[in-house]
């Protein structure tokens, strides 16, 4: 059974710029959840996506959105990037049906902006 | 009041210790308790997870639950070197799943 998997691994970009993210989930899951981590904050939720619908949402600003299509595959964008912005953006798959259910993440997506 | 707070340690036992590892969180209605491990460089994976008050043992590993003091912990029994990771408490207080900031643990040799 295939991973997560997320792509790009590693980009720079400068600020002002904006960034796509990709993620594609574990066959026969629907939901996708992206989270930021960056050093001593540990995972930030920034949004959950459910069957091509935003089911919940962190407490990012609107430069940060998403979106899922019909085959669970998930995007993510940053527009007008900033320095704050750096970080590693992970993203997590499950079927998202369950209370308790393991989350499957990717490897991670690395943005630095300069 | 952050929703999963931990110590962000760095925490330091050496091998065959008990390793003791805190998390608090604020949302009453959660239900659902897990611990993840991040290895430097990797992403996290499951070691555990509890929904009932009490404790739940899995080798070396036991979480404890409290829920009337919102209060988990996990707990490592003869830590090994290999289990130097950061250690991320979760909790899912519906079909969300929010993570502490995580405890970094070393196993010194």
């Amino acid at each position: 059974k295939a991973g997560v998997t997320q792509t790009p691994r590693y980009l720079i970009k400068t600020r002002g710029q904006q960034v796509t993210l990709s993620c594609s989930p574990i066959s026969g899951h629907r939901s996708v959840s992206w989270y930021q981590q960056t050093p001593g904050q540990g995972l930030q939720f920034l949004f959950e996506y459910f069957s091509e619908t935003q089911r919940n949402k962190g407490n990012f600003p609107g430069r940060f959105s998403g979106r899922q299509f019909s085959n669970s595959r998930s995007e993510m964008n940053v527009s007008t990037l900033e320095l704050g912005d750096s970080a590693l953006y992970l993203c997590a798959s499950s079927t998202g049906l369950a209370l308790l259910e393991e989350l499957f993440f990717g490897e991670g997506s690395r943005l630095t902006v300069l | 009041q952050k929703e999963v707070e931990q110590n962000s340690g760095p925490l330091s036992v050496p091998e065959g210790a008990i390793a003791s590892l805190n998390c608090t969180y604020s949302d009453r209605g959660s239900q659902s308790f897990f611990w993840y491990r991040q290895y430097s460089g990797k992403s996290p994976e499951l070691i555990m997870f509890i929904y009932s008050n009490g404790d739940k043992e899995d080798g070396r590993f036991t979480a404890q639950l409290n829920k009337a003091s919102q209060y988990v912990s996990l707990l490592i029994r003869d830590s090994q070197p290999s289990d130097s990771a950061t250690y991320l408490c979760a909790v899912n207080p519906g079909l969300l799943v929010r993570f502490g900031a995580g405890t970094r643990l070393t196993v010194k040799p």
